[in-house]
């Protein structure tokens, strides 16, 4: 039982530059979620998925765009990266519902320069 | 913004003291829960308190909860050295959590 798993680790890329950061879980759970975490800024959600087929904006959506794959799947991506994307990004599950504990991803490392 | 804010911002005691971290938020919650991050870690659930409570223990660890005030309160008896980490409050409105910016807690052995 892995939990929540995120790729990659960690990831350099040049303005512009596009990517897909990946997250999975294997807990059954309905709800997936996307945050940021900047030093001084704690951690800013930026898309969930309540439920597999639907995706919701986070306090900080601008610049990216969501996919719930399955119910097991939620990538992130990144369609024209900018400095201020630079930042650990971890993907969260939930149960939903009644099931309010959030499991955490390890999380991604994300430098643009 | 319904994010939570903790206090102090670093806390640093010797081992074996308690520890008390305090949290405050902006509106109504169905409930809040308190996490805890390593450094280079994700962030793990510690407790949940639901709004209808007032105070939940788990452990070593004792929450409070005061929705006229708006505030919570989580204390870490009897600390170890490998409690040292940066705790973050999580006020939660339906789907959505609120994380404010965490204290970063050192406990010196």
């Amino acid at each position: 039982n892995a939990g929540v798993t995120q790729t990659p680790k960690f990831q350099v890329l040049k303005t512009g530059q596009s990517m897909t950061l990946q997250c999975a879980q294997d807990m059954n759970h309905n709800s997936m979620y996307w945050y940021r975490q900047d030093p001084g800024m704690g951690l800013r959600l930026i898309y969930y998925s309540a439920s597999e087929g639907t995706t919701d904006k986070g306090e900080v959506p601008n610049g990216y765009n969501v996919s719930r794959l399955n119910k097991r799947e939620f990538s992130l991506r990144l369609e024209s990266a900018a400095p201020s994307q630079t930042s650990v990004y971890f993907c969260a599950s939930s149960g939903g519902g009644s099931q309010l504990t959030q499991y955490f991803g390890p999380g991604t490392r994300l430098l643009v320069l | 913004s319904q994010q939570g804010e903790e206090d102090p911002q670093a806390l640093s005691i010797q081992e074996g003291e308690n520890a008390t971290m305090n949290c405050s938020y902006k509106t109504s919650i169905n409930n809040l829960q308190w996490y805890r991050q390593n450094s280079g870690r994700g962030l793990v659930h510690l407790i949940l308190i639901r709004s209808n409570e007032r105070e939940k223990h788990s452990g070593r660890l004792r929450v409070t909860l005061d929705t006229s005030k708006k505030s919570s309160s989580l204390l870490i008896t009897a600390s170890r050295a490998a409690d040292t980490a940066s705790y973050f409050c999580a006020p939660n409105t339906g789907n959505q959590f609120y994380f404010g910016t965490g204290t970063s807690l050192t406990v010196i052995p």
